[in-house]
């Protein structure tokens, strides 16, 4: 069966530290790949997709930045954090077929202080 | 370009009684929908989808949503309401086809009173 991973779970970091998070799929191949940002109030904003190896769509020009270095691994990076890069950011993947559905990881509450 | 509104930030019912989540949706594909909840601190998890077909769907822990084209509207219910049924509710829709971006409506979050 299909797994996601997302880590880590929380992340407190000062204003204009760098950033990274990691998350990678287990048990399918070419997914396409998702960020979304999650703050109150606001629902579910995407921030990037990518539907192969270093093909990267940004949906909300910003502070981040999105890496796809392998088929199944997808990293969410900042060179220096804003206070406003606050928020629970949620990793999912999606494979175009039967099951059209996107799956999402458990999720990274990061804080900018 | 599609967009997903959901009507009621906040909504309150008893136990047991009737759970309505308002979904409106714009698409200028036919859509793809779905209902994902979320607990606290946690991901989301798909409650049911609506691809093709039968536009009454079913989902898990006794939802359900119908699909209806002309009101561009992809309501979820739920006859009685659980107190494990508090949680946030996510409405979302996709193109299908070769869209991949599934777009998110802001959520609401159910409140279930004893």
């Amino acid at each position: 069966s299909q797994t996601i991973h997302q880590w880590p779970a929380t992340l407190v970091q000062p204003v204009g530290s760098p950033l990274s998070l990691e998350c990678t799929v287990e048990g399918t191949s070419n997914p396409n790949l998702y960020w979304y940002r999650q703050a109150a109030g606001r629902g579910l904003q995407l921030l990037f997709y990518s539907v192969g190896i270093g093909q990267i769509s940004s949906e909300v020009p910003q502070n981040l930045s999105a890496s796809r270095p392998q088929d199944r691994q997808f990293i969410l990076s900042s060179k220096k954090l804003l206070l406003s890069d606050s928020g629970f950011y949620l990793c999912a993947w999606s494979v175009l077929g039967e099951r059209v559905e996107a799956f999402f990881g458990q999720g990274t509450r990061l804080t900018v202080v | 370009a599609q967009s997903v509104t959901q009507l009621g930030s906040h909504v309150s019912v008893s136990e047991g009684a009737l759970v309505l989540l308002r979904c409106n949706y714009s698409s200028s594909v036919p859509p793809y929908l779905f209902w994902y909840v979320q607990y606290p601190n946690q991901g989301l998890q798909l409650l049911l989808k609506y691809t093709t077909g039968a536009t009454l769907v079913k989902g898990i822990n006794g939802f359900e949503a119908e699909f209806k084209k002309s009101e561009t509207s992809f309501h979820l219910t739920k006859p009685s309401a659980h107190m494990s049924d508090a949680a946030e509710y996510f409405c979302a829709v996709s193109g299908g086809g070769g869209t991949y971006k599934y777009i998110f409506g802001t959520g609401t979050r159910l409140k279930v009173l004893a």
